[in-house]
This record gives C-alpha cells, sequence and structure tokens, in this order.
C-alpha cells in the first residue's frame, strides 16, 4: 500500500518568505508527527496530531511555525517569515495510533537563502 | 532533559561480517525503543523496535537488545551486505509519544 507523501520534495526560498509543506500519511493512521532534520543531525520533535487536535506542539521552535491538520488526514506544516536557520529537512511520520509504531515519509528538503 | 546518545558515528565493516551498533539513554522512565535505517535523500525506514518489558527481539538478520539496568540498546546486524550501508538512528520515548532520536551511526559495508 501507499506510504506517507509529503510534498514538495524540494524547496528553495528567500529568507522572509512563507512556506507550506505538505504530508500525507498512511491511510487510516490516526496520529501524525511532524520532526525537523538539521544537515549531519538526528530528528527532532516539533509537533504531533491525534485526529485534528495537537496534544503536543512543544517542539515548535518558535511562533513562526505552525502546523495543522483537518479531516483527520493531510497535515499542512506553515513556517512565517523563514529564516537560514529553518533549512532543514521537514520529515513527517503517521501511526495507526498514538501508541504505535511510526512510519517516515521521504521529506521535505528546505533551503531558504 | 531527555537525550539519546550513539558512542560510534561511524562503523566499518566487511560484508558477512557481523555488525553492531550501540546507543545510550538517559531517561529511566523511557518504554520504547526503536531502530531506523536512513538512506541517504531517503525518510527513515523501521527496521526493529522493542518495549521496555523485553530485554531482546529479533527480526530478520537484525536483533535488538535492551539493557535498563544501564540505559543501554543495541543493534545487532548479521551477515551484513552493502545494502545495510546506511546512518542507523536509535530513539526512544515514553508513553509512545514523541520520539527522542540520537545522532546517528554511519554503517559503511565493504564488499
Amino acid at each position: 500500500g501507499a506510504g506517507v507523501s509529503q510534498s514538495p520534495s524540494n524547496k528553495v526560498t528567500e529568507k522572509g518568505k512563507d512556506v507550506e509543506l505538505r504530508c500525507d500519511p498512511i491511510s487510516g493512521h490516526t496520529a501524525l508527527y511532524w520532526y525537523r532534520q538539521s544537515l549531519g543531525q538526528g530528528l527532532e520533535f516539533l509537533i504531533y496530531f491525534q485526529g485534528n487536535s495537537a496534544p503536543d506542539k512543544s517542539g515548535l521552535p518558535s511562533d513562526r511555525f505552525s502546523a495543522e491538520r483537518t479531516g483527520g488526514s493531510v497535515s499542512t506544516l506553515t513556517i512565517q517569515r523563514t529564516q537560514q536557520e529553518d533549512s532543514a529537512v521537514y520529515l513527517c511520520a503517521s501511526s495507526l495510533a498514538v501508541h504505535e509504531t511510526q512510519y517516515f515519509g521521504p521529506g521535505t528538503r528546505l533551503l531558504v537563502l | 532533559g531527555e537525550s539519546v546518545g550513539l558512542h560510534l558515528p561511524t562503523l566499518s565493516v566487511q560484508e558477512g561480517d557481523n555488525s553492531i551498533i550501540n546507543c545510550a539513554y538517559s531517561n529511566s522512565a523511557s518504554d520504547y525503543f526503536i531502530w531506523y535505517k536512513q538512506e541517504s535523500g531517503k525518510g527513515p525506514q523501521f527496521i526493529i523496535d522493542i518495549r521496555s518489558n523485553m530485554d531482546k527481539r529479533q527480526g530478520q538478520r537484525v536483533t535488538v537488545l535492551l539493557n535498563k539496568t544501564v540505559k543501554h540498546l543495541s543493534l545487532q546486524i548479521a551477515a551484513t551486505q552493502p545494502g545495510d550501508s546506511a546512518v542507523y538512528f536509535c530513539a526512544e520515548s515514553s508513553g509512545f509519544q514523541k520520539l527522542v532520536f540520537g545522532t546517528g551511526t554511519r554503517l559503511l559495508v565493504s564488499p
């Protein structure tokens, strides 16, 4: 079956612009997670959704970052007024439920010039 | 805060050898541990996981060992193949929610 998909696969933007990153979870997965991976680093948790609600937003690095999930499926991560330090790979994962194994998408590579 | 670390940033082995990748964690409340494999340009791929009520779990060519006394996790890969070359991440969580990842170990397999 289809795995987690993310779009765009690559995004180059100018400092100060807003970007939207999209995640399509595995069908039927109720939990959805966003992580960020900086060059040569491990993954850093950003936020997760159970259904459409976000019980844990503790990983969002600043108020420029926000995420939403509608219909219990697709999620969008928005970064406003992008900064160069936002450059990273943004990874989405989904799981059948919160206490189940997380499966990752291929990521969106964001470069802020 | 929570942290998960890896002792060796790079592990080089010959094809056919057994590989052991180690991981230390600091949160004694962690109850779930997982290993991912990440190839260049791809997202992490699930390998194997283990819950804190177990100390060993086996998959196909892979075994995960958990030592809660010293807060240590290891991934053993039997008969390592060139296709196993990748970065391996351990991660842990408490309550099966957000995962806390280590920085990764690069495994290089020579033919």
